[in-house]
Parts: structure tokens; sequence; C-alpha cells
């Protein structure tokens, strides 16, 4: 089954950096495009990131985190890295990575269980 | 970028009565191919979110009939024809139409 896997999160100060992972199993990770989400405590979904298939120039991020965080994959190992840096308290959530359906539509699919990021002093 | 608006922020419902829901884009959804570009979730408590409806109206796999999606280029609509106690979540719209992908604020359903 369909099974994607995150890693990384911590308690990192203001200012630092991070990564996260996100392990995937269960499909063929090349035909898929992946993204980040996150979530404040207590808030509602903010979309991060997408990196497509190939890991080519094709990828996408919101204006809250571009030029700080960067996507990217590694197809022979399956899975995607959120390189976060310059990290700020508004940046304390927990981060999904979730699929982009091949569908008509490319809805995000499935979704991994999170791992949580702190940022704080 | 294109805001989704959800209403309303908080939903009471009785098991076995209807529920219905609301979504709102600040451009229209619809694409060149005649698809509306919207998609509905649920995050139950504790939980990662889980994709009900793609396209506005397509159930995904495994979703019950009684959840039900409508609507127009900007207006859309989910329905739960018959609500039970698993449904107690929050409901968010999404748009992938555009990057940057964006979601509404969610309606959070409760049990009365």
């Amino acid at each position: 089954q369909v099974q994607l896997v995150e890693s990384g999160g911590g308690v990192v100060p203001p200012g630092g950096s991070l990564r996260l992972s996100c392990a995937a199993s269960g499909f063929t990770f090349t035909d898929y495009g992946i993204h980040w989400v996150r979530q404040a405590p207590g808030k509602g979904l903010e979309w991060v990131a997408i990196v497509f298939y190939d890991d080519s120039s094709n990828k996408y991020y919101a204006d809250s985190v571009r030029g700080r965080f960067t996507i990217s994959r590694d197809n022979a190992k399956n899975t995607v890295y959120l390189q976060m840096n310059s990290l700020r308290a508004e940046d304390t959530a927990v981060y999904y990575c979730a699929r982009r359906g091949l569908m008509e539509g490319h809805p995000v699919d499935y979704w991994g269980l999170g791992t949580l990021v702190t940022v704080s002093s | 970028d294109t805001v989704m608006t959800q209403s309303p922020l908080s939903l009471p419902v009785t098991p076995g009565e209807p529920a219905s829901m609301s979504c709102r884009s600040s451009q229209s959804l619809l694409h060149s191919n005649g698809y509306k570009y919207v998609n509905w979730y649920l995050q139950k408590p504790g939980k990662s979110p889980q994709l009900l409806i793609f396209l506005g109206s397509n159930r995904a796999s495994g979703v019950p009939d009684r959840f039900s999606g409508s609507g127009s280029g900007t207006d859309f609509t989910l329905k739960i024809s018959r609500v039970e106690a698993e449904d107690v979540g929050i409901y968010y719209c999404m748009q992938a139409l555009q990057f940057p992908v964006t979601f509404g604020g969610g309606t959070k359903v409760e049990i009365k």
C-alpha cells in the first residue's frame, strides 16, 4: 500500500536550519510529484512546495518560504527532502509530505503522518 | 493567488441528518478541459487529511456515497446525506488549478 513517512523534525532556534525527509513506498515513485504541506498548531493547512517526478527545475514554492526552503528528490532512494534555512517562529508546524495524484486534476491523494518542527529559542 | 473561503466555520450536526458546507474561490476553477479543479478533504481529530472528492464531484476510492460534491466555477458545496459519528472533523477545500495550491480555512463538523 502507499506509504509516505516523514522524518527529521525537531526543535531548532530561530535562524537555524533543518532538513526533512519523506520516504515513499508502495507505488512507482518516479511517476509522481510530491508536495510538502504544513499545519501550524491549531491552524489550517498551508501548502509549502512541490517537486515534480524528475526533480527538474519544475518546482514551485509558497511565497512564505521561497528563498529559504529548497525541495529536492532522490529517485534512487524513493525520498523527497525539504531543506529549511533561516527558520522563523512562524514556520513552527507539522509538516506533511503528500502525493500528487495522477488522475485528472492531480489532487493530493495520499498524505504521510507528518513530522513536527518547532522553531524556538 | 486564489483565495478559498469556507463557510460556516463550525457546523453542529445530528447523526442521521444531512449536512452541507460551502467553499468559494476568488477565481474560477474551471479548467479549459471542462473540469473544476477543486478537491475536498476531511481531517479527523489527530489524523492526516484524507481525500474525499476530486474535480469537484468525484468521490475518491473508498469514500462512502453519502458524500457528494457539486458547484460552479467559483462556488462549491460538499454535502453529507446522512451524517454518521465518524464524519466529525475538519473539512477543507483545496484548489489545484494553479500554483500556489491554496486551501480554505476549514469547516469543523461536530456532533450536537
